[in-house]
């Protein structure tokens, strides 16, 4: 079975400060990795992508790879109150169809 | 920016009963996908469909589900005989091409009494 793990939280950090979210993969096979953003009761919404190891940017998120360790890992800096939300870990299965999630870690920001 | 819907936003059946959930991709993507998620779990892959066929599917998926796509714009979910676990939100998505960002549906919120 292939796995994404993640803990579950909650992580709670104070406004301003940098929350670190983790997540580790079974397949080692799998090549892409993605951080979904889910507010209770609405659908994931993409946060970043990233396909090769080291970190990639986008404003005030850090996506963070290691294949040899299978871990992944995103930053938020600067959190605010309205990054608040359970944040979801996925990775492509081999045959580049499925999506396989991992639990999400719920994230409170307190102002 | 172009978005996928689904349709209904609830739908609420009695057990037994067949539902038909829809979905209107992203119009010049090819790849669709079906996911579920009860009610504190995590999001689990149904199917996903391409050029007419199902690519790849879960063992969530069994004979009771099936996948259509109608016509040009949408996308269905049926359920044959809904049981009780099947309660779950329900979303959709689609991609462009394969191993690309999948882009999800609001949802449909399936509720199986």
């Amino acid at each position: 079975q292939k796995e994404v793990e993640q803990n579950s939280g909650p992580l709670s950090v104070p406004e301003g400060a940098i929350a670190s979210l983790n997540c580790t993969y079974s397949d080692r096979g799998s090549q892409s990795f993605f951080w979904y953003r889910q507010y209770s009761g609405k659908s994931p919404e993409l946060i970043m992508f990233i396909y090769s190891n080291g970190d990639k940017e986008d404003g005030r998120f850090t996506a963070q790879l290691n294949k040899a360790s299978q871990y992944v890992s995103l930053l938020i800096r600067d959190s605010q109150p309205s990054d608040s939300a359970t944040y979801l870990c996925a990775s492509h299965s081999n045959s580049g169809y499925a999506l396989n999630f991992g639990k999400g870690t719920s994230l409170l920001v307190t102002p | 920016e172009p978005e996928v819907t689904q349709t209904p936003s609830h739908q609420v059946t009695q057990m037994g009963q067949e539902v038909i959930l829809r979905c209107v991709p992203i119009s010049n993507h090819l790849y669709f996908y079906w996911y579920r998620q009860i009610l504190g779990q995590k999001v689990e892959f149904l199917v996903s469909f391409y050029n007419n066929e199902i690519s790849e599917k879960s063992e969530i998926f069994d004979d009771q589900f099936s996948v259509e796509r109608p016509d040009g714009s949408n996308f269905t979910l049926k359920i044959r005989s809904t049981k009780l676990e099947d309660s779950a939100m329900y979303f959709c998505a689609s991609t462009a091409g394969p191993m690309e960002t999948q882009y999800f549906g609001p949802g449909t919120r399936l509720l199986v009494l």
